[in-house]
């Protein structure tokens, strides 16, 4: 099993609507959970960073933690042409840890 | 822009060739990351130096190997390749050593072993 799954799409959705975006881990010393957006031909960018159980809100972006399922969402609003990209979740555990990545979902938002 | 600069942006090898990927961190960085990223495996973490000195290993081949210089560019060489290492290499570089900090990635070096 890996740490860090999610579903790798593709996702379509028309313009305006609201993106769910999922993970799971299986990993409980995971302690902090991040967003990144992955444009085609570039390199990953943070979106979104959290390290509790909760939501956490940016703008158009919300991402959502709960500890307790090992479930991790990214959700977007009012969905632009421009979010479409590949997002890709990554968790960290404590000290000494590294960042595990998900696979990334890939979303495409049509005009 | 990251301020983490890759090269070369793409590479076509032949198998059993050696190639080196160069990565030059964003100013004051201190950390740098090697991942590899196939459509199959996702992005994996290879190996990350601090400082000129190696801090964590992860998938990374016996094969590869990586140093951090004193300027704290960094360099990933691979050796003897082989189909299966066809992949986008990234560079990512973070200010600290180890807990939650944010990675800065580099657009990536895609090599395709022919």
């Amino acid at each position: 099993q890996k740490e860090v799954e999610q579903d790798p799409g593709p996702l379509s959705v028309p313009e305006g609507a609201i993106v769910s975006l999922n993970c799971t881990y299986s990993n409980s010393a995971f302690q902090y959970f991040m967003w990144y957006r992955q444009y085609s031909r570039k390199g990953p960018e943070l979106l979104m960073y959290t390290y509790s159980s909760g939501n956490k809100e940016d703008g158009r972006f919300t991402a959502q933690v709960d500890k307790s399922s090992k479930y991790i969402s990214l959700f977007i609003r009012d969905s632009q042409p421009s979010d479409s990209a590949t997002y890709l979740c990554a968790s960290l555990g404590g000290r000494g840890q590294n960042f595990v990545f998900g696979p990334g979902t890939r979303l495409s938002v049509l005009p | 822009d990251s301020g983490v600069t890759q090269t070369p942006k793409h590479l076509i090898t032949a198998t059993g060739q050696r190639v080196t990927l160069r990565c030059s961190p964003r100013s004051g960085d201190l950390s740098v990351y090697w991942y590899q990223q196939s459509l199959d495996q996702g992005l994996q973490f290879l190996i990350q130096y601090y400082n000129g000195e190696e801090r964590a290993k992860g998938n990374i081949l016996e094969r590869f190997s990586a140093q951090q210089f004193p300027d704290l560019h960094s360099e990933l060489n691979l050796s003897s390749l082989e189909l299966g290492d066809s992949a986008l290499y990234f560079c990512a570089s973070s200010v600290t050593q180890q807990g939650a900090a944010e990675l800065f990635f580099g657009e990536g070096s895609r090599l395709t072993v022919l």
